[in-house]
C-alpha cells in the first residue's frame, strides 16, 4: 500500500468537456474525502464517503460535479461541462472510521485540472 | 459559521530564530484543531493535532479556547522547516470535515 493514489496527476481540457478523476484510498480506511484547492487558498471540502455512502456534500459541489464510491474502495469525481473556474487541484484524502482517527486525514498528491 | 484565519501569508525567519505561526478559529462547539504541512513537491501531511499534545519535529501548539487560537511554535527554526503550513478545524464531532486556513508560507533563511 503506497498511501492515497490519485489519477491522473494532471489534466488539461477544453471548456465544456467532461473530466473524471480517480482516487484509491489507503485500504483499511473506510472514509474518503474530496477537497479542492485553488492558488493561494487552503483546501476546501467538497464531499466525503463512509464506505460507499456519500454522507455530506458542500455547497461548492454544483450539480455539474458528481462523486461515487461504488464498492466502498476507490472513488471517482466527475466534472461535467467544465468551466474555467473549475481549474484547481483536486485532492483526495482518506481516514479511519469513527472515533479518534476520523479527523486524521491522509492526502493524495492531487489531480491538477486546467480548463482552457 | 466555522472559520479558520491565518493572518500571515508569509513568515520569514533566520535559522535558529523562534517561530510562531498564528491560527485563530471561529466555532461555537468543541473544536478539534490540526496543523498540516506541505513541503516543496510533497503532499499535504499531518504535523500535529491538539488532542495528542505532543511535539513533532520540535513544533508544539496549544489550544487556547479563551482566545480561540492554536498557534504553532518552535523555539529554534531549521532550514528544513521551510514549507507551507495550514491550520485546520475539525467540527461536528468525528465527521472528518476539516476547514482549512489559507496557509502560511514559512521561509527559514540560513
Amino acid at each position: 500500500d503506497t498511501g492515497v493514489s490519485q489519477d491522473p496527476r494532471h489534466k488539461i481540457t477544453k471548456r465544456g468537456q467532461n473530466v473524471t478523476f480517480r482516487c484509491d484510498p489507503i485500504s483499511e480506511h473506510n472514509r474518503l474525502y474530496w477537497y479542492r484547492q485553488t492558488l493561494g487558498q487552503g483546501p476546501e471540502f467538497l464531499t466525503y464517503f463512509q464506505n460507499e455512502a456519500q454522507l455530506e456534500k458542500s455547497r461548492l459541489l454544483s450539480d455539474r460535479f458528481s462523486a461515487e464510491r461504488p464498492k466502498g474502495s476507490f472513488s471517482t469525481l466527475e466534472i461535467q461541462r467544465t468551466e474555467q473556474g473549475d481549474s484547481a487541484m483536486y485532492l483526495c484524502a482518506s481516514s479511519l472510521g469513527a472515533h479518534s482517527g476520523a479527523n486524521v486525514l491522509t492526502f493524495g498528491a492531487g489531480s491538477r485540472l486546467t480548463v482552457l | 459559521a466555522q472559520r479558520v484565519t491565518q493572518p500571515e501569508k508569509l513568515l520569514s525567519v533566520f535559522k535558529g530564530a523562534p517561530v510562531e505561526l498564528k491560527c485563530n478559529y471561529s466555532y461555537s462547539g468543541s473544536p478539534e484543531l490540526f496543523w498540516y504541512v506541505q513541503y516543496s513537491r510533497q503532499r499535504l501531511q499531518l504535523l500535529l493535532r491538539h488532542i495528542s499534545r505532543e511535539s513533532i519535529k520540535g513544533f508544539t501548539a496549544d489550544l487556547n479556547k479563551g482566545e480561540t487560537s492554536f498557534h504553532l511554535k518552535k523555539p529554534f527554526a531549521q532550514e528544513e522547516d521551510s514549507a507551507m503550513y495550514y491550520c485546520a478545524l475539525g467540527y461536528g464531532g468525528s465527521q472528518g470535515n476539516l476547514i482549512f486556513g489559507k496557509g502560511t508560507k514559512l521561509s527559514v533563511k540560513p
